[in-house]
Formats: C-alpha cells, structure tokens, sequence
C-alpha cells in the first residue's frame, strides 16, 4: 500500500455544486495532513492542514480527518471553475521528518 | 517579498551534462527540502535539510548532490544528467521538521524548475 493515496480522477463537478475529494493513508502516516491545490505550471499552495479528528472548517473548504479509518478528505462548497486545478493530499510520515503526497486528483469545475 | 525563490525557472541541456538549480527562502524558515515531481504529478521528496544538517537523503542516484552553506540556502547539483532525470524540481522550506518535529508545519514552495534533458 502506498503511503498516502489518492483518486488521480479527472473528477468533474458542475459550478456551485459540492466537490468531494478523498484520499487514504497507511499506518506509517500520521499526525499531520495537508491539502495542497496546483494549478497547471505552478507550485502547490496549501488550503488546509488538519490534525485532529472531525471537521475542520475555512471559507468554502472544510476538510475532514477520520483516524480510526484513515481517511483523509477535503470538500468545496459552492464549486467555482476557478477551483479546476489538482489537489495533492499530504501526511507526516511517522519514523521520519518528512511530508509525504498523493498522486494527486484532477478536479475540473464544469460552467 | 517573502518567498522560497528558485533560479532558473527552466532548464533544457543534453545528456551527459551537469547542472544546478538555486534555492533561497527568506522566511526565516529552519528547514528546506527539494521535491522532484514526474510527469504523472507525483511530488517526491528527495533531500532535506535542517539548520545546514542532512536530515533526508531519499533513494536518490548519488548523481543528485544537495549543498546548504547557510539555513536560508539549498542548492541541487547534478552529474551526468540523464533523460529520466527531466521532470519539475521543486525547493520547499518549512518552519520545522527536524530530528526532533511537532510537524504542525506545512511547506512552502518554490515556483520551480522545469529541467528538460535531451
């Protein structure tokens, strides 16, 4: 199983609707996760981070952190096609100092 | 501005040849990193350095040698370069991420670097 994994999509999301993006991580991830967003060309730029379990809650992003099943997800509300970029999900790596990603899903908000 | 800063944004050059990629952050940051991300997206680190030390040296051909003379700095030479070795190398720094890491720390990134081997 690969650290930290993510649906690579194309998952495609009608403007103003929900997108939901998930990603799964192992036993040797913990502690600390991360949504990234990068835009085609451009360098990852974080969204969230969360270290706790339930919600957690920024503007038209909320992500959420379940421990016991080791799941990882990030929602946007209200979808804009300026949200069409791919998102890199993120962990700790626990044995090390170390930040480890997903492939990372494609999401594409359709007008 | 206050950013991680890398030089030179593009990289083409021919097999066999060496090269280096500049990083500077000017966040006061204790920690950097370089990231190499392939043509699938999948972002990998490679090396990290805490306060000047080697913290992280990934499975990486010893071809890639990473020099930090001061914490603001994190230079990436290459030997050799082969055509597997195109891909977009990103510098990252964190505020921690050390030996000894609480990791609340996310990583800022750099605008990278698109090296281009033929």
């Amino acid at each position: 199983q690969k650290e930290v994994e993510q649906n690579s999509g194309p998952l495609s999301v009608p403007e103003g609707a929900i997108a939901s993006l998930n990603c799964t991580y192992s036993d040797r991830v913990s502690q600390s996760f991360f949504w990234y967003r990068q835009y085609s060309g451009k360098s990852p730029e974080l969204i969230m981070s969360i270290y706790s379990n339930g919600d957690k809650e920024d503007g038209r992003f909320t992500a959420q952190l379940n421990k016991a099943s080791q799941y990882v997800s990030l929602l946007i509300r209200d979808s804009q096609p300026s949200d069409s970029a791919t998102y890199l999900c993120a962990g700790l790596y626990s044995s090390a100092s170390k930040i480890i990603f997903g492939s990372g899903t494609r999401l594409s908000i359709r007008p | 501005d206050t950013a991680v800063s890398q030089t030179p944004k593009y990289l083409v050059t021919q097999m066999g040849n060496d090269k280096s990629i500049k990083c500077e952050q000017n966040l006061g940051h204790d920690t950097m990193y370089w990231y190499k991300q392939d043509s699938k997206k999948f972002l990998k680190i490679m090396f990290s350095y805490n306060n000047k030390e080697l913290i992280i040296n990934e499975t990486v051909p010893n071809r890639f040698s990473p020099k930090s003379p001061d914490k603001a700095h994190l230079n990436l030479h290459i030997n050799s370069l082969e055509l597997g070795d195109s891909a977009v190398y990103f510098c990252a720094s964190s505020q921690e991420g050390g030996p000894v890491s609480s990791y609340n720390s996310p990583l800022h990134f750099g605008n990278g670097t698109r090296l281009t081997v033929t």
